[in-house]
């Protein structure tokens, strides 16, 4: 069966300092993979998707950047955080049919 | 590009009241799906609609998908506590598309 595995669940990070959220996917070949940005109290924001290994789209001009150096792997970074870069950060997969969310990143900027 | 509005953002109802939320999209959709994000959760698949004017039921949960597959709603009956959390619409444009475009969610609050 398929799984999708994102980490850290939480983290607290300073102003200015870099970010790498990793996200993982099992059981699936050359999957629709996505970022997405929940801010609090509100719904979902798409940052990147990627359909295939190097290929990245973003969908709003940010801080951040996403890098997919494997068939299965889909990374978020930024060089520099900012205060308006807390929220909570999802990580998804899909196959046409339905989304498969990991369990999130709750990320708080200081 | 796409855009996929939902409302209300929230909604606050006594236990045992229905509760609707509705989801418009400003272009014309292959398929919808809603997704139930429980508080502090991550978003959890419920359902998708395909055909247009499709009606599909879970339980006390009844989906519908418009006739001009631009606009779909959720209504739960007899609400109880345990259905509250944010429910999300997505849309998709195509069979395979990336352009998943989720809505804003509603945010139901049960009070028992």
């Amino acid at each position: 069966s398929q799984t999708i595995h994102q980490w850290p669940a939480t983290l607290v990070q300073p102003v200015g300092s870099p970010l790498s959220l990793e996200c993982t996917v099992e059981g699936t070949s050359n999957p629709n993979l996505y970022w997405y940005r929940q801010a609090a109290g509100r719904g979902l924001q798409l940052l990147f998707y990627s359909v295939g290994i190097g290929q990245i789209s973003s969908e709003v001009p940010q801080n951040l950047s996403a890098s997919r150096p494997q068939d299965r792997q889909f990374i978020l970074s930024s060089k520099k955080l900012l205060l308006s870069d807390s929220g909570f950060y999802l990580c998804a997969w899909e196959r046409g049919t339905e989304a498969f969310f990991g369990q999130g990143t709750r990320l708080t900027v200081v | 590009g796409q855009q996929v509005m939902q409302i209300p953002q929230y909604q606050h109802v006594q236990e045992g009241e229905d509760f609707t939320t509705y989801c418009n999209s400003s272009t014309t959709l292959s398929n919808i799906q809603w997704y139930k994000q429980r508080p502090g959760g991550h978003p959890v698949f419920l359902i998708q609609l395909v055909k247009s004017g499709e009606v599909k039921k879970q339980k006390r949960l009844t989906f519908q998908f418009g006739e001009a597959k631009k606009n779909s709603s959720l209504h739960i009956t007899a609400t109880q506590t345990t259905d509250v959390g944010t429910y999300f619409c997505a849309g998709s444009r195509g069979a395979g598309s990336y352009q998943l475009t989720f809505g804003k969610g509603t945010k139901l609050s049960v009070i028992p």
